[in-house]
């Protein structure tokens, strides 16, 4: 069954500082991988995707993953991150066989200080 | 498109009394889905549905929990009766062809039992 490790639930940063959100994922098949972005009091919107393909993904508002298949990791990163980058990220894994359902992580909260 | 629409964004009820949540997808997608987030348990699937027909429905937590879709353009969750233990954000998000393109999600119906 597929699931998702995010190691870090909490990530206290610096405006304009580089940020890191580490994800983990156990499938025995292959997968596809989401980044999800919630901000307080709104539902999730999708950040980014891996389907097949370039395995460095990026947003349109400068975030990017890269999809390591030897580490099953997705991890999510930004050169310099603003307030407004502020927002819990959710990683999530569908696998190919199952291709409807997305199983989410358990969230890692982005605070920016200035 | 207005995006995916759930009603009422807040919902205060007494215990055992019935709860129905309503959802209506974006305009010719085919599948729905039904999360409910919490601090304990995070982002859980409960039941998703795929051209109005239940596919999964593993993740609704007993039987005083049900699903519909009578057709295309809206959905159901009801609870009855309620508990103080189903408090949480309830999520309805909608996809074209399942988890490729990502999902819209709502912007939650929030439920407190007392």
């Amino acid at each position: 069954a597929q699931s998702v490790t995010q190691l870090d639930s909490q990530v206290p940063v610096f405006e304009e500082a580089p940020v890191e959100l580490r994800c983990n994922y156990s499938s025995s098949v292959s997968v596809y991988l989401f980044w999800y972005v919630q901000y307080p009091n709104q539902g999730l919107q999708l950040l980014l995707k891996y389907l097949s393909g370039s395995t460095l993904v990026e947003s349109i508002n400068g975030f990017e993953a890269e999809f390591n298949k030897s580490q099953t990791s997705f991890h999510l990163r930004k050169p310099s991150v603003h307030i407004s980058d502020t927002a819990e990220y959710f990683c999530a894994v569908s696998e190919h066989s199952s291709a409807s359902k997305i199983i989410f992580g358990s969230g890692t909260r982005l605070s920016i200080r200035p | 498109d207005a995006g995916v629409i759930q009603s009422p964004r807040h919902e205060v009820t007494e215990m055992g009394q019935e709860v129905t949540l309503r959802c209506k997808p974006i305009s010719g997608h085919d599948y729905l889905f039904w999360y409910r987030q919490t601090m304990m348990r995070g982002l859980e699937l409960l039941i998703y549905f795929n051209n109005n027909v239940p596919i999964d429905d593993s993740g609704m937590p007993e039987d005083r929990f049900s699903a519909k879709m009578p057709n295309a353009s809206f959905s159901t969750l009801k609870i009855q009766p309620s508990e103080p233990r189903d408090s949480a954000v309830y999520f309805c998000a909608s996809s074209l062809s399942g988890a490729r393109g990502g999902y819209t999600f709502g912007s939650g119906t929030r439920l407190t039992v007392v």
